[in-house]
């Protein structure tokens, strides 16, 4: 079974710029959760989609948005980029909801914006 | 903020012995979950121990969990280097709540040869 993919891997974006990040669960898997990482605040929530639901939503702007599509795909996108968006971004997939279930990490797609 | 909070920050010890680190979280939840994360493998879960549980096994891992006290602990018996990682709790707010899953900063355990 393939694991959860993020694409892209690197990106280097300008301040006020916008940007979109993919990933694709594994199959079957119905939530997909996203975490920013950075060295000083760790892994924050970001939000969760199950069914194309937003279930959750974390303490981040609204330049932070998400959906998830009919195949579980699901995109993020970050607006008017400021250079504290430089992070890990790591999406997750997981059966059943994320706090319930075991969660399957991607790779994450390593952000720095200049 | 963050719900869990990870003791030590940094632990080190040598190959074979066991290696003990702790969570303990702020509010009622409904399970508690452990991830360890190192360059070549990247995040991945270990065990998850719902909140009527005590204890768990897994291997080399047994997780411990005390409501009480809303703590856990994470033991990992005849430490190899490759368990050389970060290792972060995870616990989700009981009935849900604007959080979603929160992590805590972390354990950062070296295993020396």
């Amino acid at each position: 079974k393939a694991g959860v993919t993020q694409t892209p891997r690197y990106l280097i974006k300008t301040r006020g710029q916008q940007v979109t990040l993919s990933c694709s669960p594994i199959s079957g898997h119905r939530s997909v959760s996203w975490y920013q990482q950075t060295p000083g605040q760790g892994l924050q929530f970001l939000f969760e989609y199950f069914s194309e639901t937003q279930r959750n939503k974390g303490n981040f702007p609204g330049r932070f948005s998400g959906r998830q599509f009919s195949n579980s795909r699901s995109e993020m996108n970050v607006s008017t980029l400021e250079l504290g968006d430089s992070a890990l971004y790591l999406c997750a997939s997981s059966l059943g909801l994320a706090g319930m279930d075991e969660q399957f990490f991607g790779p994450g797609t390593r952000l720095t914006v200049l | 903020s963050q719900q869990g909070e990870e003791d030590p920050q940094a632990l080190s010890i040598q190959e074979g012995e066991n290696a003990t680190m702790n969570c303990s979280y702020k509010t009622s939840i409904n399970n508690l979950q452990w991830y360890r994360q190192n360059s070549g493998r990247g995040l991945v879960h270990l065990i998850l121990i719902r909140s009527n549980e005590r204890e768990k096994h897994s291997g080399r891992l047994r997780v411990t969990l005390d409501t009480s006290k809303k703590s856990s602990s994470l033991l990992i018996t005849a430490s190899r280097a490759a368990d050389t990682a970060s290792y972060f709790c995870a616990t989700e707010v009981l009935r849900g709540g604007a959080d979603g899953l929160t992590f805590g900063k972390g354990t950062h355990l070296i295993i020396q040869p």
